[in-house]
Parts: structure tokens; sequence; C-alpha cells
């Protein structure tokens, strides 16, 4: 059965550094991989989604991840924190089932 | 703009009330999903429907049921058969194949 993972609960980073927010996935074969932001109280919003080809996937408000088979990994990376930035984040997998990760909350310092 | 609608945004019951938790979507999408979400929980699954007229239990079905009579809607019922129906709720839609999830804003659910 394919699972995801994303080893850290909670991150705190201060604003205007970087980010590194790690995904990995158990499945038999290549999946579709996304990343999705919730803002506390709200539905999730898509960031990105690697479905094939290019390894580095851009998304939006600036985050990019990238798809590195050997580890099975989908890890999602900002160069430059905002404030605006905190939130809830979940890897997804799409593979024989749609499975979200348990979520990253993220905390920003001013 | 397309997207999807959950109502109300917050909602209140009493204990042994059934209540229906509306979902509705103008982006022409066959899929509809909803899940549930618990503070450090991650999101569950409770019901999911690929076509009109059809729909399969999720990972947590017991103590809910829905409906899809058109495309565009797919209401959740939670019943008094629930034992703890507090929580978060979020409907999603996906077009047919692998492009991700849609996400309503979520209706959140207190039972007292």
């Amino acid at each position: 059965a394919q699972s995801v993972t994303q080893p850290d609960i909670h991150i705190t980073v201060s604003e205007g550094a970087s980010l590194e927010l790690r995904c990995n996935y158990s499945y038999g074969a290549t999946p579709y991989l996304f990343w999705y932001v919730q803002s506390p109280g709200q539905g999730l919003q898509l960031l990105l989604k690697y479905f094939s080809g290019d390894t580095l996937v851009q998304g939006i408000k600036g985050f990019e991840a990238e798809f590195k088979r050997s580890q099975s990994s989908f890890n999602l990376r900002k160069p430059s924190v905002h404030w605006s930035d905190a939130a809830e984040y979940f890897c997804a997998v799409d593979g024989q089932n749609f499975v979200f990760g348990p979520g990253t909350r993220l905390s920003v310092l001013p | 703009d397309g997207g999807i609608t959950q109502s109300p945004k917050y909602l209140f019951r009493k204990e042994g009330q059934n209540v229906t938790l509306s979902c509705e979507q103008n982006l022409n999408h066959d899929a509809m999903y909803w899940y549930r979400q618990d503070p450090g929980q991650g999101l569950r699954l409770i019901y999911y429907s690929q076509i009109v007229n059809d729909f399969q239990k999720g990972d947590i079905a017991e103590g809910y049921s829905v409906s899809r009579e058109k495309k565009e809607s797919f209401p959740l019922t939670v019943t008094s058969a629930q034992k703890n129906p507090t929580a978060f709720y979020l409907c999603a839609s996906s077009p047919t194949g692998f492009y991700g999830y849609t996400f309503g804003s979520g209706t959140r659910l207190t039972v007292v």
C-alpha cells in the first residue's frame, strides 16, 4: 500500500530564511505528487504538482519542489520565507489511491 | 470564477440531530470527495463519488451518508450515529485523471 510521510510535525523559521519541508513516499512506481497549503480555518490550496519530466517543479507563491526518485522524496523549498507563509503544508501522492501526508505546521518568526 | 462552495462555514447542532453539509462545484469535475480534519490527524476520507448516482465509502464512513443526484452537488449528512461529529469538514473535487484536487473552504461543525 502506498504511504506518505512528512517527518517534521512543526518547523519554525525566521522571516527571510530559507525553507525546506520534507516529504517521502512509498509506492511501487512513480506516482503523481502534490503539495498543498492550508491557512487556519481554510481549505487546501494547491501549491504545485509533479507528473513527469523536469524533476524541479515551480509553483505559486515562490515555492518549488524537487522530485528525487532514488530517495522517494518530493521536498518543498522556498528561498526566503515571508510571515504570510505560516500555515500547514500537506504533501500528497496519487498512485493507486490519493493519499495525504500528516502535514507540517510552519511558524514564521518576525 | 469556478470553484467549490461549502456552506455554511460554521454550523452548530445539538447532540442527536442529523445535519447536512452542502458542497457545490461549478468546475465540471466528475469526482467529488468529503474529508474530515481533526487537530493533529490530517485529512481522513469519508466518502467519494466518481460519477453521478454512485459513491463509495472512504476510511471513516460510519455515521455519515451522502448523495450524488447532480454532478455539481455532493451533500454530506452527519447522522446521530456518528459518535464524535465535531470537526472541520472539507469537500473537494477533481476531473477525471491525475490532476489533483480542488478544495472548498470548509465547514466547521460543532455538536453540543
